[in-house]
């Protein structure tokens, strides 16, 4: 298996643009999770999915996230409009189960920066 | 509400010792922990787990201790290596997925 797919791996974008970002998780999984990370916040989850439904979104942090999983396969996180404090790496997650092995796998991550 | 904290932000060992990363956690609810390991540029990464019905649970030379009576949980990695110079991260889980994760150790390890 390829593991968790994130694209783009890199991303670097002018204030009020919007960004997406793009996940494919490990095949089975039913469970995906966004999660930012920056010197200062650490690892913080932002939303996560159970069978494509959001369960917990209260680590969004404002109106200009949004994230949609439309299927099994596919996540997006979308910032509209960015601003320079977005800036961060964010990862995507996927696990097997709700229950026992609630392990996570993580992707490599998307660099965003905003200029 | 959850809290995860760990005692020291940076770790340095002398390869070949042993290293020991420590994390408390505030909620006496929380069943279910994960160690990760993070290297630079890429995503936490499953070292071992352990559930609150354990106190200790070994993997291929790591070792993660639980004492619940004081909410607090460590790492140990035995004789350590240049390799395992990376952040990690304790993780807890107090029912479902919601995880708090820690605000992570820095472990350099010296040849």
């Amino acid at each position: 298996d390829a593991g968790v797919i994130q694209s783009p791996r890199h991303e670097v974008t002018e204030m009020g643009q919007e960004v997406t970002l793009r996940c494919k998780p490990i095949s089975g999984h039913n469970s995906l999770f966004w999660y930012r990370q920056t010197m200062m916040r650490g690892l913080e989850l932002l939303i996560y999915f159970n069978n494509n439904v959001p369960i917990d979104d209260s680590g969004m942090p404002e109106d200009r996230f949004s994230a949609k999983m439309p299927n099994a396969s596919f996540s997006t996180l979308k910032i509209q409009p960015s601003e320079p404090r977005d800036s961060a790496v964010y990862f995507c997650a996927s696990s097997l189960s709700w229950g026992a092995g609630r392990e996570q796998f993580f992707g490599p991550g998307t660099r965003l920066t905003v200029l | 509400g959850e809290s995860v904290g760990l005692h020291l932000p940076t770790l340095s060992v002398q390869e070949g010792d042993n290293s020991i990363i420590n994390c408390a956690y505030s909620n006496s609810a929380s069943d279910y922990f994960i160690w990760y390991k993070q290297e630079s540029g890429k995503g936490p990464q499953f070292i071992i787990d352990i559930r609150s019905n354990m106190d200790k649970r070994q993997g291929q030379r790591v070792t993660v201790l639980l004492n619940k009576t004081v909410k607090h949980l460590s790492l140990q990695i035995a004789a350590t290596q240049p390799g395992d110079s990376a952040v990690y991260f304790c993780a807890v889980y107090t029912g479902g997925f919601k995880t708090i994760f820690g605000a992570g150790t820095r472990l350099f390890v010296k040849a």
